[in-house]
Parts: C-alpha cells; sequence; structure tokens
C-alpha cells in the first residue's frame, strides 16, 4: 500500500529566507508524486508533480521539488519565501497498485512565514 | 472552462438531519473523486466514481454515507442522520482520466460542513 509521510507538522521561516517541506513516501510501484497547496478557507492547488520524467520538477510560483528513489523523498523546496506563501502543503502519492490510481494525501505541512 | 464546482460552500445541520453535498467535475471529466478533511489531518479519501460507477469506496464508512454520479448532472455525496462527528470539509476532484499517473486531479474549494 502507498503511504506518504511529511515530516513536519509546522516549518516556520522569515520572509526572504529558504523554504524545505520534507515529503517521505512508500510504494510498491513506479509512483507519481504531487503538492498541492491550500490557503485558508480555500480549495487545493496543484503546485507541481513528477510523473517519471526528469527528477527535479520546477512549479509554480518558485517552487520545486527533487525525486530522490534512493531516500524515498520529495522534499519541496523555495529559495526565498513570500508572506503570500503562508498557507498549508500536501504531498500526495499515487501510484496503480490496487489496479487503478489512487491519491494519498500526507497530513500536511503548515508554512508560517514572519516579516 | 469553469473549474470544480462545489455547492454550498457551507452547510449547517441539526443532529439526524440529512446532508447533500454536490460536485460539478469540470467539463469533459468522467472521473471523480470525494475527501474528507478533518482538523489538523491531511484529505482522507472516501470514495472514486465514474460515470454511473462505483470504482472504490473503501474509504466511506458503511452506514449513513452514499454517493452517486449519474449520467447526467452532478456527483452527490449523501450523509443521512448526521452526527456531530461528520463535521468537516468536504473535498470533491475530477480529472479526465484516472488522477495520478500522468493525470492530475482538480480540486473544488470544499462544502465545510457543521453538524449542531
Amino acid at each position: 500500500a502507498q503511504s506518504v509521510t511529511q515530516l513536519d507538522s509546522h516549518v516556520s521561516v522569515s520572509e526572504g529566507t529558504p523554504v524545505l517541506l520534507r515529503c517521505n513516501y512508500s510504494s510498491s510501484y513506479s509512483p507519481s508524486l504531487f503538492w498541492y497547496v491550500q490557503h485558508p478557507n480555500k480549495g487545493l492547488q496543484l503546485l507541481l508533480k513528477y510523473t517519471s520524467a526528469a527528477t527535479l520538477v520546477k512549479g509554480i510560483n518558485g517552487f520545486e521539488a527533487e525525486f530522490k528513489k534512493s531516500e524515498t523523498s520529495f522534499h519541496l523546496t523555495k529559495p526565498s519565501a513570500h508572506m503570500s506563501d503562508a498557507a498549508e502543503y500536501f504531498c500526495v502519492v499515487s501510484d496503480k497498485a490496487s489496479g487503478y490510481s489512487t491519491l494519498t494525501f500526507g497530513k500536511g505541512t503548515m508554512l508560517l512565514v514572519s516579516p | 472552462n469553469a473549474g470544480v464546482m462545489q455547492n454550498p460552500r457551507h452547510l449547517v445541520r441539526r443532529r439526524g438531519q440529512e446532508a447533500r453535498l454536490r460536485c460539478s467535475p469540470m467539463k469533459g471529466h468522467s472521473h471523480v473523486y470525494w475527501y474528507r478533511q478533518l482538523p489538523e489531518e491531511g484529505l482522507k479519501f472516501m470514495v472514486y466514481l465514474q460515470k454511473e460507477n462505483i470504482i472504490d469506496e473503501s474509504g466511506m464508512p458503511k452506514e449513513r454515507f452514499s454517493a452517486e454520479f449519474p449520467k447526467e448532472g452532478p456527483s452527490i455525496l449523501r450523509i443521512q442522520q448526521v452526527v456531530r462527528g461528520d463535521s468537516a470539509a468536504y473535498f470533491c476532484a475530477s480529472s479526465p482520466l484516472e488522477a495520478g499517473q500522468n493525470t492530475e486531479a482538480f480540486f473544488g474549494q470544499g462544502t465545510r460542513l457543521t453538524v449542531v
């Protein structure tokens, strides 16, 4: 069965400093991996996705993530945080172990950005 | 092309009443997923439907919950005899193919159900 572990429930950074949100996954098959962002009382927006092409994936708003199979990780990074990045971030894994694709969410990491 | 539309955005029900949550997928999308988000939790899968068929309902409670995606009209998540523990945000997602393998799922803004 597939699973996702987001190692930090909260991450606090200052505006202008780098962001690192950690994600480890478990999957029996070649997975697809996603990061979604949820702003307060809003829906989920896709930041980026990995689907077995380049291991370094660039997303919207300056975010990127690197797929490391040997470490089963898919950490999300951004060189310089902006106040508008404050939100909850979800790492998501998908595989076809059950015969069709399903999405499994991590518990989320709340990113707090201070001035 | 409008995004995934969920309504209502907020729903208040008294214990014992029924709650009906609607989801209109994006145009051309025939795959619909429902998720539930409890406070301090990620999104938990409930049910996966294609037009007129339930593909996987393994995440749905066995009692009081049902889902449908008719040939015409929106997908409906129905909760009968609601209890306080049903209070949560319910998100719907749609995709043109099975979401996941090279295909992203597009999410609605959710329905926040409060049971009083």
